[in-house]
């Protein structure tokens, strides 16, 4: 079936660098992306959204990118901050009301 | 303010003894989600009521039942909890249009002894 995945589970970043987590989508007739964070031991927090007629729509501190060519999608979190380290959650739709979600990827911000 | 509040937060359930997550939303939202979240997986679906409709995904077992009484609330039920039953059960929110976020509860995590 369909998927969305992660480049890398787990990413360590600087703090005050920029953090880059990538994603990958197989399902070219996906429609709508967002982002989540999800700490511990809590629900996933809403960060970002982009629908496939856009490349790029930035938020506080986020950018989200989307390659519909290569079927990736970036999350970039500017200046990360210790309260940034989370587990990150892309997810994909296709037109209807289901969400599918990748696995995710640990962000740890070392001080 | 809590806007998708479940409850309990955390859960302790015996091997076969049915158990029942509540979840309750303030947003007056159409659309109610279930997902189960093992440890350091992505949430799986499943099920979803739009209004009063249920959807069941195709791979959810028998043993997962749900109820909606009305438009704030939802529960999932479990008749006969396995070990691999464990796990944070998320319900979500959503409005009636499709391609909108989701607005998730802060879990409940349910251990099976």
């Amino acid at each position: 079936g369909e998927s969305v995945g992660l480049h890398l589970p787990t990413l360590s970043v600087q703090e005050g660098d920029n953090s880059i987590i990538n994603c990958a989508y197989s399902n070219s007739a996906s429609d709508y992306f967002i982002w989540y964070k999800q700490e511990s031991g809590k629900g996933p927090q809403f960060i970002i959204d982009i629908r496939s007629n856009m490349d790029k729509r930035q938020g506080q501190r986020v950018t989200v990118l989307l390659n519909k060519t290569v079927k990736h999608l970036s999350l970039q979190i500017a200046a990360t901050q210790p309260g940034d380290s989370a587990v990150y959650l892309c997810a994909e739709s296709f037109g209807n009301e289901k969400l599918t979600f990748g696995t995710g990827t640990r962000l740890t911000i070392i001080p | 303010d809590a806007m998708v509040i479940q409850n309990p937060r955390y859960q302790v359930t015996q091997f076969g003894k049915p158990v029942t997550l509540s979840c309750s939303q303030t947003l007056n939202h159409n659309v109610m989600y279930w997902y189960q979240q093992k440890s350091s997986q992505a949430p799986k679906l499943l099920f979803h009521y739009y209004d009063k409709d249920f959807n069941n995904e195709a791979d959810t077992p028998d043993n997962f039942q749900s109820r909606r009484p009305n438009t704030s609330f939802c529960f999932l039920d479990i008749r006969s909890p396995g070990l691999g039953d464990a796990a944070m059960y998320l319900c979500a929110t959503r409005g009636g249009y499709v391609n909108e976020k989701l607005f998730f509860g802060s879990g409940t995590q349910l251990s099976v002894l």
